[in-house]
């Protein structure tokens, strides 16, 4: 089974101050990873994946993510970090279940503080 | 256009109820998933449905169970619930089946509680 890892419970930052969210992965064959981002009493809101291509994927709210084959690792960047994106926030991968099933599994989360 | 909607976002039941959720995707997604979500565990998958059909499902006791209509709403079922149970239970659509996409939309959630 595929499976990733959030190496950070939570992460600390000033705002203005770039900002990083680890993940690592762990897959047989091409990975299929996302980010997501979990806001107080809300459901899950997609910010970016990475299918092929170019190893730095843009996103939504000036995110961008950074593929590194080499290190397994898909981690959540912002150049200048917002209050507004304190949350939670979670890195997933799509995980072959059956023949022609899949489903997304999902890190355990890293809570992001923006302090201002 | 209308995201996904939940039903309902709260509930408090006790111990050996059982509890129905409802779930109605975006217009024109006809794959609908549940996650549960509680601290202790993070989001783990329940099932998907995809026209009408369960397509997977996840590592959860017979007591949870789901359905999903012609018009692609979805209702997943609790029965004899368990002080366990407490969670945040998430709903997501997509427009077709998980591999074509891999993008989820979700809800807002419903969260039980049971005492």
């Amino acid at each position: 089974a595929q499976s990733v890892a959030q190496p950070e419970d939570q992460v600390n930052v000033a705002e203005g101050n770039p900002l990083t969210v680890k993940c690592t992965y762990s897959v047989s064959g091409n990975p299929y990873l996302f980010w997501y981002v979990q806001y107080p009493n809300r459901g899950l809101q997609f910010l970016l994946k990475y299918i092929t291509g170019d190893n730095l994927v843009k996103g939504s709210y000036g995110f961008e993510a950074e593929f590194n084959k080499s290190q397994t690792s898909f981690h959540l960047k912002k150049p200048s970090a917002l209050v507004s994106d304190s949350a939670l926030y979670f890195c997933a991968v799509r995980d072959k279940t059956g023949a022609g099933s899949y489903q997304l599994t999902f890190g355990k989360g890293t809570k992001l503080s923006v302090i201002p | 256009k209308a995201g996904v909607t939940q039903t309902p976002r709260y509930l408090i039941k006790t111990r050996g109820q059982q509890v129905t959720l409802s779930c109605s995707p975006i217009s024109g997604h006809r794959s609908v998933s549940w996650y549960q979500q509680t601290p202790g565990q993070g989001l783990q998958f329940l099932f998907e449905y995809f026209s009408e059909t369960q397509r997977n499902k996840g590592n959860f006791p017979g007591r949870f169970s789901g359905r999903q209509f012609s018009n692609s709403r979805s209702e997943m079922n609790v029965s004899t619930l368990e002080l366990g149970d407490s969670a945040l239970y998430l709903c997501a659509s997509s427009p077709a089946a998980l591999p074509n996409t891999g993008e989820l939309f979700f809800g807002e959630g419903s969260r039980l509680t049971v005492l």
